[in-house]
């Protein structure tokens, strides 16, 4: 079956300190791939995705991810992270053709 | 707001009970999918409907679950005899087609005393 593994669970960073949160995913079928934010109190929001072409992807807020395909991989980075950047973060896959497979989230905290 | 809206937001029930909620797509998307949460999870795959055809159903979802969509707007989830078990968060989204993205609503969080 397939998966996604997170395996930063907590992380706790000071302001203006790079971020890199993992996520690696099970080998096999097609390969699309997200990154979703839950800030406190609020709804997922997509932060990013990569369905094909230039593995560097750029989204919103400063995110960026590279998709790796020969390690299985799709870390998200940001160079420099803010106090406004405290919440759960979460990498998914979709699955055949609809559904998303995700992993188990990062919850961030940032210290002003 | 023309984001995914989901009704009621919190829900406390008594176990045995039956509970409905509702979800509300963004307006024109043919795709609706129920996500179920549980904490320190990430949100799990329920079931996912194209217009009005439900198409998969997760194992997770036992006999006690229903969801329909009946004239391809709106969905509703209903649980049956609820059970301690599950109190969750239930995620409702939306998308056009296969290659968008999903919209998620603000969920409803289910609790089973």
């Amino acid at each position: 079956a397939q998966s996604v593994s997170q395996h930063n669970h907590h992380v706790i960073l000071s302001e203006a300190a790079s971020l890199e949160l993992g996520c690696n995913y099970s080998y096999g079928g097609t390969v699309n791939l997200f990154w979703y934010v839950q800030y406190p109190g609020q709804h997922l929001q997509l932060l990013l995705k990569y369905f094909s072409g230039d593995p560097l992807v750029k989204g919103i807020k400063g995110f960026e991810a590279e998709f790796i395909k020969s390690k299985f991989s799709f870390n998200l980075r940001k160079p420099s992270v803010q106090w406004s950047d405290t919440a759960e973060y979460f990498c998914a896959r979709g699955s055949g053709t609809y559904k998303y497979i995700f992993g188990t989230g990062t919850r961030l905290k940032v210290l002003a | 707001d023309t984001g995914v809206s989901q009704d009621p937001r919190h829900k406390i029930t008594k176990r045995g009970q039956n509970v409905t909620f509702r979800c509300d797509p963004i307006s024109e998307h043919n795709r609706l999918y129920w996500y179920r949460q549980t904490l320190g999870q990430g949100p799990e795959f329920l079931t996912y409907f194209q217009n009005e055809a439900q198409l998969e159903k997760s194992r997770l979802l036992s006999d006690r679950f229903s969801a329909e969509r009946p004239k391809g707007s709106f969905s509703t989830l209903e649980i049956q005899r609820t059970e301690q078990g599950d109190s969750a968060m239930y995620l409702c989204a939306s998308n056009p087609g296969q290659l968008n993205e999903q919209f998620f609503g603000p969920g409803t969080r289910l609790t089973v005393l």
